[in-house]
This record gives structure tokens, C-alpha cells and sequence, in this order.
């Protein structure tokens, strides 16, 4: 079992580009999480989804932040219109079952920085 | 909703001595709080976790304990050892799926 990969690991965007993040789950996890983590600080949550859904994106900003979990292919988070503070690792976290239940699983992150 | 509040923010210890972290949390429906290690520009990776049905768990160096009535969880690493230099957190689980994580505590082992 390869674990949660996120690709690209490392993305360097000039403000104003979009970034595109991705998240393969674990083999047999459906439900998916997306954090942030700022240098120094905790991880934030973002979104949860599964598989054709996004069940919480209450984490998210409203504008030029979206994400989808398609039936075939990974996750994606992706941001528009890329500003300085958007520059953070972004973590992808997986589980078989919603998170209440067991541990979620993380990947290695990808880190974005926004010159 | 839930709150989860994590302290020290860092910790020093000599070698091979203990290691307390403690975390209070509001929402008493909350039933499952795992703790999370992350080494400097790794993942986090899961230690330990307990669930609000058990007091204490143990796994060699590490245990958590839990406080149902106060609301609070403690991790404790004994023999402490250079390796367990990193940022630790902790998370509580209400009763819906997502996990409301602790700031976070950044543990330094001196040799």
C-alpha cells in the first residue's frame, strides 16, 4: 500500500497563477481532508469530501479556492489568482471511514510558495 | 462547536527525562483524541489515541490519559530521547467526523 500521495511536493507560482494540488488516497479510502499549515503553526482544516462530493468546505475560503474529489483520478485543490498568503504546506489526509471512527492517514504534503 | 486548547506551546526537557503535553477540550459529545507527532517538514503520524470509553493507554514510552469529567487529555513520553524532538499535536473528535486540533506543542530533547 503506497500511503496518501500528493504530488507535486514542492509548486512555485508568481502571484496572480492558479496552483493545482493533488491527492491520491490510500487504496480503499473514500473520504478525503485537505489542510493547511502555515510555518510555525497547526494544521487548518479546509475541506472533507468523498468520493463525487464535498461534504464540508467550511474551512475554506469562499473565493478562488475549490475542490473536487472525482469518481476516477485523484483529489485536487486548487487555487486561483494566487496571493502571497496563500504560500503554506498543504496536506492531504485520507481515511476508510469518516474521521470520528480511526486515524486519518497523511501524505507528504506540497508545499506552495507565491513570489 | 469545539474547542481544543493545547499547552506548553514548547517544551524543553533534558534526555531522559519525562515529557508532559496537556489538552482541554469544550464539547463533551467529543469521543475519540489522537495525538499526532510531525517532524520537522514531515507529515504528521498518529502515536496514540484514545477513546472517551478508556482512562489511560499505554504503547512503551508513550501513554495518554483522558479526564472525561474535566475534559482534558494528557500525553506523557518517559526516557525521553532525541528522536522524540518534534511538534506534537492533539485533536478531539465531537460527534460529527472532524478532527479540531490543538495549536500544537514543539518539544526539544537536550542532549
Amino acid at each position: 500500500n503506497a500511503g496518501v500521495m500528493q504530488n507535486p511536493r514542492h509548486l512555485v507560482r508568481r502571484r496572480g497563477q492558479e496552483a493545482r494540488l493533488r491527492c491520491s488516497p490510500m487504496k480503499g479510502h473514500s473520504h478525503v481532508y485537505w489542510y493547511r499549515q502555515l510555518p510555525e503553526e497547526g494544521l487548518k482544516f479546509m475541506v472533507y469530501l468523498q468520493k463525487e462530493n464535498i461534504i464540508d468546505e467550511s474551512g475554506m475560503p469562499k473565493e478562488r479556492f475549490s475542490a473536487e474529489f472525482p469518481k476516477e483520478g485523484p483529489s485536487i485543490l486548487r487555487i486561483q489568482q494566487v496571493v502571497r498568503g496563500d504560500s503554506a504546506a498543504y496536506f492531504c489526509a485520507s481515511s476508510p471511514t469518516q474521521g470520528d471512527t480511526g486515524e486519518l492517514f497523511f501524505g507528504e504534503g506540497s508545499r506552495l510558495t507565491v513570489l | 462547536g469545539e474547542n481544543v486548547e493545547q499547552h506548553p506551546s514548547t517544551l524543553s526537557v533534558q534526555e531522559g527525562d519525562s515529557a508532559v503535553i496537556k489538552c482541554t477540550y469544550s464539547d463533551s459529545a467529543s469521543n475519540y483524541f489522537p495525538w499526532y507527532k510531525q517532524e520537522l517538514g514531515k507529515r504528521p503520524q498518529l502515536i496514540i489515541d484514545i477513546r472517551s470509553n478508556v482512562g489511560e493507554k499505554k504503547d512503551q514510552r508513550i501513554a495518554v490519559t483522558l479526564n472525561k469529567t474535566a475534559k482534558h487529555f494528557s500525553l506523557h513520553i518517559t526516557e525521553t530521547q532525541p528522536e522524540d524532538s518534534a511538534v506534537y499535536f492533539c485533536a478531539a473528535v465531537p460527534s460529527n467526523y472532524q478532527l479540531i486540533w490543538g495549536a500544537g506543542t514543539k518539544l526539544i530533547i537536550k542532549p
